[in-house]
């Protein structure tokens, strides 16, 4: 598939904010997923977007998405230590049922 | 639910030897993908079915790859004869994407191989 791109690495202070960015090819994506991955384990659903919103909004996460540049980010509020993984941005491909997978920012939070 | 279960989480082998994943999705779910992660290629989709029927095959890497899904609680990726290259995490994942709704894929713990 095209490729969905995110810069690799991402460290934040404990209470700062994180922005993790992503960009993407398929304009005709229907959903927008954010996935995170703990160490030794698998990827957890985070949140998504619809491709006809801007924004969304889910407790301590904001998902903005600018179908124009097809740019798609994820920021974390209060980051925490807890919060200290791999999230992966991804597309909906062609098919409409597989997906198209960056190759994930790992962030880091320090004390 | 238990979520997508996988086994074994860990197989180490020698070279040439076969090896085989199982998957078992989650009741109810009708499509079922196999995920290759490596630390240089990151997450690879290699093959997803639906309804049991493989869909898209294209990722997988070469004829010593194979996937079946004999029903729709069960499938299985086999490697023959393994090599050190394969070593990765593998991961299942199974989704139910309906009308209206997401195609949200929910993943299992993965299989750690390493192919000495």
């Amino acid at each position: 598939g095209e490729d969905v791109e995110q810069s690799l690495f991402l460290s934040v202070r404990e209470g700062d904010s994180s922005v993790i960015n992503c960009t993407y090819t398929d304009s005709s994506s229907t959903y927008l997923y954010w996935y995170k991955q703990e160490p030794g384990a698998g990827l957890q659903l985070l949140t998504y977007i619809f491709s006809n919103m801007d924004m969304k909004q889910d407790q301590r996460l904001t998902v903005l998405l600018n179908k124009k540049d097809k740019h798609l980010s994820l920021r974390i509020a209060d980051t925490q230590t807890g919060d200290s993984a791999i999230y992966f941005c991804a597309e909906s491909m062609d098919s409409g049922y597989a997906l198209n997978f960056g190759k994930g920012t790992s962030l880091l939070v320090t004390p | 639910d238990a979520g997508v279960i996988q086994s074994p989480r860990h197989e180490v082998t020698e070279m040439g030897q076969e090896v085989t994943l199982r998957c078992k999705p989650i009741s109810g779910h009708d499509y079922l993908f196999w995920y290759r992660q490596t630390m240089m290629r990151g997450l690879e989709l290699l093959i997803y079915f639906n309804n049991n029927v493989p869909i898209d095959d294209s990722g997988m890497p070469e004829d010593r790859f194979s996937a079946k899904m004999p029903n729709a609680s069960f499938s299985t990726l086999k490697i023959q004869p393994s090599e050190p290259r394969d070593s990765a995490v593998y991961f299942c994942a199974s989704s139910s994407p309906l009308v209206g709704s997401t195609d949200t894929q929910y993943f299992g713990p993965g299989t750690r191989l390493t192919v000495l």
